[in-house]
């Protein structure tokens, strides 16, 4: 059981560049959410997605973009990149179908990202 | 508006010591407390979560107390070792609205041995 899947595992973009991060999940979770780790700051919510075929802003939205391509699949794009994203990336699944919305977050062991 | 707020940022115990993790949040909805243990290179994961109908909760070595009055919670590890070395987050959620838990910054601990 793999749980939550994050590719790649580190990255190196420079400014301006655009790239995707996959995130897959096998647990058949309906939620889904990105975050972002810096040193400090704790998790940030990026995206989330309640459910297949909707999508949420978080806390710090700004400069990315996300797709909930299927209930497994949930992906983080950056259009243009920029070096204040440079930073560790997870995603998490939870199982909020449960009746009870307090299922706990299963993440992946996330993205490291390097703009320069 | 930080609504989870934990403290230390650090902290450093020898083997065999008693760290305690605090957090205070501000919003009384919140009735659901899960703490997360991450290690280096690794996600969070779900260690221990505590619900305000009780004041204490034992998993092991790990305890969480509640203070509902206060509005606080903490994380108490009992004799702790080296392979506790980890950053562990507090959060808090609302059962029955938001499915977003709310994440404390993080305490990174080190047990030296």
């Amino acid at each position: 059981n793999a749980g939550v899947t994050q590719t790649p595992k580190f990255q190196v973009l420079k400014t301006g560049q655009s790239m995707t991060l996959q995130c897959a999940q096998d647990m058949n979770h309906n939620s889904m959410y990105w975050y972002r780790q810096d040193p400090g700051m704790g998790l940030r919510l990026i995206y989330y997605s309640a459910s297949e075929g909707t999508t949420d802003k978080g806390e710090v939205p700004n400069g990315y973009n996300v797709s909930r391509l299927n209930k497994r699949e949930f992906s983080l794009r950056l259009e243009s990149a920029a070096p204040s994203q440079t930073s560790v990336y997870f995603c998490a699944s939870s199982d909020t179908d449960r009746g009870t919305n307090n299922s706990p977050l299963h993440f992946g062991n996330g993205t490291r990202l390097t703009v320069t | 508006q930080q609504q989870v707020k934990q403290s230390p940022q650090s902290l450093i115990v020898q083997k065999g010591g008693i760290p305690i993790i605090n957090c205070a949040y501000e919003n009384t909805a919140f009735d659901y407390f899960p703490w997360y243990q991450q290690f280096p290179g690794k996600g969070p994961a779900l260690l221990i979560a505590i619900r305000p109908d009780v004041s204490e909760k034992k998993e092991g070595r790990f305890t969480i107390s509640f203070n509902k009055s206060a509005k606080q919670f903490s994380l108490h590890i009992m004799d702790s070792q080296p392979g506790d070395s980890a950053t562990y987050f507090c959060a808090a959620s609302i059962e029955g609205g938001s499915y977003i838990p709310t994440f404390g910054r993080g305490t990174s601990l080190i047990v030296h041995p």
